[in-house]
Parts: structure tokens; sequence; C-alpha cells
């Protein structure tokens, strides 16, 4: 299957600073792409949709100033966490599709970010 | 779209089939079941989708009732390695939709 690789795979930072994790399409060209958050013990959940060249579009309860996504171009998708805070840490997954006529989702290995 | 439930945690013996159920019973006639599994601090791993045929494919088998309110993932010959959380999701077609989890069903491959 289609690969989708995750930069870093784990962070520390202070509280207070930004962090970006990018999520890149090896070997696909991906028009939408997925990011998703995953606190211990629980489910992945829904943070944005971004497609390329288009504005993200946020789940309810996401802060779009706090949680910047960018989808410059169709195999990367870069996610920047702005000021940072302990209640910020967590796993960070994209995924990313082709879009229509395909069913398989390619999810990234995940981001582990922590931050003190 | 329509919700799953699964039962949150199953132990299988090494070698042994792990059948999985779900039940989706509002499930709508243009939703997929989809099942992805997650080994710990990894992302999702797909591994078998169907409308209302039985599938298979290298990793495992997808059982949907006839109603379709129900279905099971079958591996045949449960590793150590297939311990992971297992979600069923059910989705609209192919359009490149997100997927929404649910808590899933923990499965333990016991040696």
């Amino acid at each position: 299957g289609a690969v989708v690789s995750q930069h870093p795979s784990w962070v520390i930072c202070k509280s207070g600073t930004s962090v970006k994790i990018e999520c890149r399409s090896l070997d696909f060209q991906a028009t939408t792409m997925f990011w998703y958050r995953q606190f211990p013990k629980q489910s992945l959940m829904l943070m944005a949709t971004s497609n390329e060249g288009s504005k993200a579009t946020y789940e309810q309860g996401v802060e779009k100033d706090k949680f910047l996504i960018n989808h410059a171009s169709l195999t990367l998708s870069t996610l920047t966490v702005t000021s940072a805070h302990p209640e910020d840490s967590s796993f960070y997954i994209c995924s990313a599709t082709t879009g229509q006529g395909k069913h398989e989702q390619f999810f990234g290995p995940g981001t582990r970010l922590t931050v003190l | 779209d329509a919700k799953t439930t699964q039962p949150p945690s199953m132990d299988c013996a090494e070698g042994r089939a792990a059948n999985l159920p779900c039940n989706h019973s509002t499930i709508s006639g243009n939703e997929y079941v989809y099942w992805y599994r997650q080994i710990h601090s990894q992302g999702p791993q797909y591994i078998i989708h169907g409308l209302k045929n039985n599938e298979t494919n290298e990793m495992a088998s997808l059982i949907i009732t006839e109603d379709r309110k129900s279905s099971t993932l079958i591996l045949p010959h449960a590793t150590l390695r297939d311990t992971a959380v297992y979600y069923c999701i059910v989705r609209v077609g192919d359009y490149g939709q997100n997927f929404v989890f649910g808590p899933g069903t923990r499965l333990s491959v016991l040696p």
C-alpha cells in the first residue's frame, strides 16, 4: 500500500513554544489530508480536514488559530501547534487519501508531542 | 455516519482464529463497513472493507450478515503481532471523507 510519513516521530518542547509537524505522502498525490489527535487510552479524534490549495476545515471545538494547517502541495501537509501548553500533549496522526474512487485511507505513524 | 458497537476487549490464543464482532444496526444502504487496527503507538492500519458480500484478503476475512446490521472480522491464525485495537467503522462510499473512530476492541493474542 501507499506510504504516509510524519516528521518528527516525537518532540518535546517547552510551554509557549510552537511546534510544526509534517505529513507527507511518499508515493501518491493526496488531494485530502486529515489530522487526528489521540489522547492516552482514547480513540482518534478528527481535528481538521485539509485539501490541497485551500483552507482547512476544522472540527467543532478545535481552535484554528492554535492549530495551523497548511496543505501547500499534493504531497505535504503541516500542522503547527502554536503556543503549545501541557494540555496539547498528545499523539498526532495524519492520514491521506487520493479522493474519489478510493476506499483506503493511509495513515502516518503518528507524532508524539510532549509539552513541558 | 452510522455508529458501531464493539466489545471493549477480547483475548485469543496464538494460532487460533480471532473473531471480532461489530454491530451497526443503523447502517444505511450506501455505507461500507471498514476495519482498521492500531498497534500501540502507531498509526491505524487498513485491514479490509465491504459493502454486502463477504470479503477476504491476505490479512483477514470480513463476514457481513444479510441484513447488514452486523459483521465479523476474522483473523484466521492469530499471532502475537496481531495484538492491537481493532476499529470497525461504517462510512458512506469512497469520496475521501474522514473516518470516525469509536473505542474499538482491544484484542490480546496470548501465547
